[in-house]
């Protein structure tokens, strides 16, 4: 199985400020024969289902705000929320669809300082 | 616009068999990555598997031989099976469809598995 790695486990970032976010996976998950990173990251907030942001590592999901964003190839990639807004405190997932069995990181929890 | 929304018991005793539904509405079933994926309360996302045609599933080996699914197109629905559960099992599960991850979501029904 593809092993992804998330850190840190939970962050307290001001309002207004960038939170970042970051995924390591134990073995690469770029597809070299369309250069896509099978890569995607997710927001969880309780009682709701989880909600797609990012795919293919930095592609943000219609609807998403500009300030999320993904980066990273192979085996290292980040969320970044370029200026956290109250309504951003959730945990953040990322997965990986390059391969089954497919896996998610452990989740990072973002707060307000 | 698609919704998907599980259905079942919300209650299963050990060692019996946990059956989910999730019914697809304003789409169809055909194509896509139809998925179930749990998250069992103080842990992560665990993907369980999924179908993408009739004769087309795949499963997460870490359920061993325990897990099935199923579609009804007639229906337009599919279904998870879960065979000999434990309170490790007990777990909020979600139905999705994945294309480049997975943008829809059910709202999620939580099983307990408890005597």
């Amino acid at each position: 199985d593809i092993v992804m790695t998330q850190s840190p486990d939970s962050l307290a970032v001001s309002l207004g400020e960038r939170a970042t976010i970051n995924c390591k996976s134990s073995q690469s998950v770029l597809y070299s024969s369309n250069n896509n990173n099978y890569l995607a990251w997710y927001q969880h907030k309780p009682g709701q289902p989880p909600k797609l942001l990012i795919y293919w590592a930095s592609t943000r999901e219609s609807g998403v705000p500009d300030r999320f964003s993904g980066s990273g190839s192979g085996t290292d990639f980040t969320l970044t929320i370029s200026s956290l807004q109250a309504e951003d405190v959730a945990l953040y997932y990322c997965q990986q669809y390059y391969r089954t069995p497919l896996t998610f990181g452990g989740g990072t929890k973002v707060e307000i300082k | 616009q698609l919704q998907l929304q599980e259905s079942g018991p919300g209650l299963v005793k050990p060692s019996e068999t946990l059956s989910l539904t999730c019914t697809v509405s304003g789409g169809s079933i055909s194509g896509h990555y139809w998925t179930w994926i749990r998250l069992p309360a103080g842990k992560g996302l665990e993907w369980i598997g999924y179908f993408y045609s009739i004769d087309t599933y795949k499963y997460n080996p870490s359920f061993k031989s325990r897990v099935a699914m199923s579609v009804d197109t007639s229906r337009n629905q599919f279904s998870l099976t879960l065979s000999s559960v434990t309170a490790a099992d007990t777990a909020v599960y979600y139905c999705a469809r994945g294309d480049n991850g997975y943008g829809i979501w059910g709202q999620g029904r939580l099983v307990t598995v408890s005597s």
